[in-house]
């Protein structure tokens, strides 16, 4: 049973614009989301994180939204950039738990 | 500072024999985590360590599969006897005990044949 979804395996956007990424969760107690970032043959790299207490968190060109109600997260890159082509993962953790739990990773190309 | 280091960067083996991934976490760093990546299942927590103690290996898939960790700049991850569906890309990562995020090392792609 998957807690961290990631439904769209892949998504291609032309250079300027936005960049959506979307991930659904199931376990309610997850209080922490972040994202990561991977290139081939390289590990997955911290891009941004948001706590439950907050349902925004921006950072330059990354901006990551929380809507628990809906239990529901999303990354949003603006403006998109062909270095941004890579997968994305989202992970999640709950209270004083070490591990994280990620999705399965959604391929995001950037077009020139 | 050097990242976390993994090694080998690749392995190609045959059915049966032992596989030992390398890991060398971020100086300073106190939990240690192995992950592995398929197709399939993702990315996927095997073990984690805390201060050299493995806190929780209910990822690890079977008896085949064991970790060390036998002091803090220093993890194995041994598979006995390797099986083709080992197969995937096995990732370390280090953290601050206190804090939240994991660095990762650039992986292991393991082949067994």
């Amino acid at each position: 049973d998957q807690q961290v979804k990631q439904n769209s395996p892949s998504l291609s956007v032309q250079e300027g614009r936005i960049s959506i990424l979307n991930c659904d969760y199931t376990n309610s107690m997850f209080d922490y989301f972040l994202w990561y970032k991977k290139y081939p043959a390289e590990g997955p790299t911290f891009l941004i994180s948001i706590s439950s207490i907050k349902d925004k968190n921006e950072d330059g060109r990354f901006t990551v939204f929380l809507n628990k109600s809906a239990k529901h997260l999303s990354l949003h890159i603006v403006p998109s950039q062909p270095g941004d082509s890579a997968v994305y993962f989202c992970a999640a953790r709950s209270g004083s738990a070490r591990q994280l739990t990620f999705g399965s990773g959604t391929q995001l190309t950037v077009l020139p | 500072d050097a990242g976390v280091i993994q090694s080998p960067r690749h392995e190609v083996t045959e059915m049966g024999q032992e596989v030992t991934l390398r890991c060398k976490p971020i100086s300073g760093h106190n939990s240690l985590f192995w992950y592995r990546q398929t197709m399939m299942r993702g990315l996927e927590l095997l073990i984690y360590f805390n201060n050299n103690v493995p806190i929780d290996d209910s990822g690890m898939p079977e008896d085949r599969f064991s970790a060390k960790m036998p002091n803090a700049s220093f993890s194995t991850l041994k598979i006995q006897p390797s099986e083709p569906r080992d197969s995937a890309v096995y990732f370390c990562a280090s953290s601050l005990l206190v804090a939240e995020t994991q660095y990762f090392g650039p992986g292991t792609r393991l082949l067994v044949l």
